[in-house]
């Protein structure tokens, strides 16, 4: 079956880029009706939703508190999608979740496959 | 766009019922019938419980039930098992092409 599984830097310097990346495996990020997306927790806090990747069309839609700051992208020959975050700081501290949801069929417009996190601190 | 908001924990003893809501506005949680759950054991990925309000995926005892009423959904897990301690999150679709989580509630078996 499908897998996610995320990768990238745990330690970022404030002021600068955060870049994160999602390997899908069991499975083409191309095929099917889904989208892509990031997800983060910050220590005993709750989610964030960061923003979604579509594959066709490469359409990306992203949480306005975040849209100045984040890009989504997608590399079909790699079946990966990543994450880049500019200008961070210490309120970017947090676990990073990669997570796919359906559009199509299936679990409509829930998040029903999540990489393990990976965790990303900032700090100098 | 605001969190949706969730009690902060919830408790019952084995066997029992608890149920968790979800209050959320017209844009969100009262405006489309995607809400789902999630839960969360501690250093884990969250687990989709529930999706479309009312459905359960593939796997997840017909303990986990959710409904929705006006801009409040609500998760009901019966027959608690100690396994069901957990932290639960719900979400929904917003509109305008974004999602939003529920703050969060931790579920403890007493």
């Amino acid at each position: 079956q499908v897998q996610l599984q995320e990768s990238g830097p745990g330690l970022v310097k404030p002021s600068q880029t955060l870049s994160l990346t999602c390997t899908v495996s069991g499975g083409s990020i191309s095929s099917g009706t889904y989208f892509w997306n990031w997800i983060r927790q910050p220590a005993g806090k709750g989610l964030e939703w960061i923003g979604r990747m579509y594959t066709s069309g490469r359409s990306t839609y992203y949480n306005p508190s975040l849209k100045s700051r984040v890009t989504i992208s997608v590399d079909t020959s790699k079946n990966q999608f990543s994450l880049t975050l500019t200008s961070v700081t210490a309120a970017d501290t947090a676990v990073y979740y990669c997570a796919r949801a359906s559009y199509g069929s299936g679990t409509y417009y829930a998040f029903d496959i999540w990489g393990q996190g990976t965790m990303v601190t900032v700090s100098s | 766009q605001s969190a949706l908001t969730q009690p902060p924990s919830a408790s019952g003893s084995p066997g029992q019922s608890v149920t968790i809501s979800c209050t959320g506005t017209s844009s969100d949680v009262g405006g489309y019938n995607y809400v789902s759950w999630y839960q969360q054991h501690p250093g884990k990925a969250p687990k989709l419980m529930i999706y479309e309000v009312t459905k359960r995926p593939s796997g997840v005892p017909d303990r986990f039930s959710g409904s929705k009423s006006g801009n409040t959904a609500s998760l009901t897990v019966s027959g608690l098992q100690a396994e069901d301690e957990a932290d639960y999150y719900c979400s929904s679709y917003g509109g305008s092409n974004n999602f939003v989580f529920g703050t969060g509630t931790k579920v403890t078996v007493l």
